[in-house]
């Protein structure tokens, strides 16, 4: 069946640091994939997305890139701020079924 | 738009009481969701519709818990009799139809329960 595992969280970086939030999903057929944030006391919103094979979406800086070979879309960002500290959440869609990963907590010190 | 609108935000009550939450969707979007979020379990899927109609409920936790969609622009989760382990946020979503299924979800602020 469609699955989507995401690296366990939380991560904690410092600001302006490199950040990548590994993500691997398991399909049948060609599924559209999406990152989703959640802000604190919030609900979760599309961050970016990407409907087809090497596609890359992004958004405020973040940028995930659709990997047909190594089934992946994951998250990443040059210079991280504090204001980006939530928690993400990888997901696919295929069809009416959209399968969320269990989201990764991101914690952005100054 | 306003974005998908919930009510209330937060609901405190006391075991065995009945709580009804609240979603308008955005206009124009014919699925909606119901998901429960806590620490342990994540993000749970508890009903769809489509058009108005139940489509998938499997995720619904027992038969205390009820959903309904009487017109495009409302929605009712229902929970009778509530426990405390039925407390955490209950979000809503809605979403336009794509290509025949679901593309992307737009999440209301959600209703954060507590059962005392």
């Amino acid at each position: 069946g469609n699955s989507v595992t995401q690296m366990e969280g939380p991560v904690t970086l410092s600001e302006e640091a490199f950040l990548t939030i590994n993500c691997t999903y398991t399909a049948t057929g060609y599924p559209s994939l999406f990152w989703y944030v959640q802000y604190p006391g919030e609900g979760l919103q599309l961050l970016l997305k990407a409907t087809k094979a090497d596609d890359k979406g992004s958004n405020k800086g973040f940028e995930a890139t659709y990997r047909k070979e190594t089934t992946s879309f994951h998250l990443e960002k040059g210079s991280v701020q504090v204001s980006d500290s939530a928690v993400y959440f990888c997901a696919l869609t295929f069809n009416y079924q959209l399968i969320w990963g269990a989201g990764t907590k991101l914690i952005i010190k100054p | 738009d306003a974005g998908v609108i919930q009510s209330p935000r937060h609901e405190v009550t006391e075991m065995g009481q009945e709580v009804t939450l609240r979603c308008k969707p955005i206009s124009g979007h014919d699925y909606l969701f119901w998901y429960r979020q806590t620490m342990m379990r994540g993000l749970e899927l508890l009903i769809y519709f489509n058009n108005n109609v139940p489509i998938d409920d499997s995720g619904m936790p027992e038969d205390r818990f009820s959903a309904k969609m009487p017109n495009a622009s409302f929605s009712t989760l229902k929970i009778q009799p509530s426990e405390p382990r039925d407390s955490a946020v209950y979000f809503c979503a809605s979403s336009p139809p794509y290509r025949g299924g679901v593309e992307k979800l737009f999440f209301g602020s959600g209703t954060q329960l507590s059962v005392l």
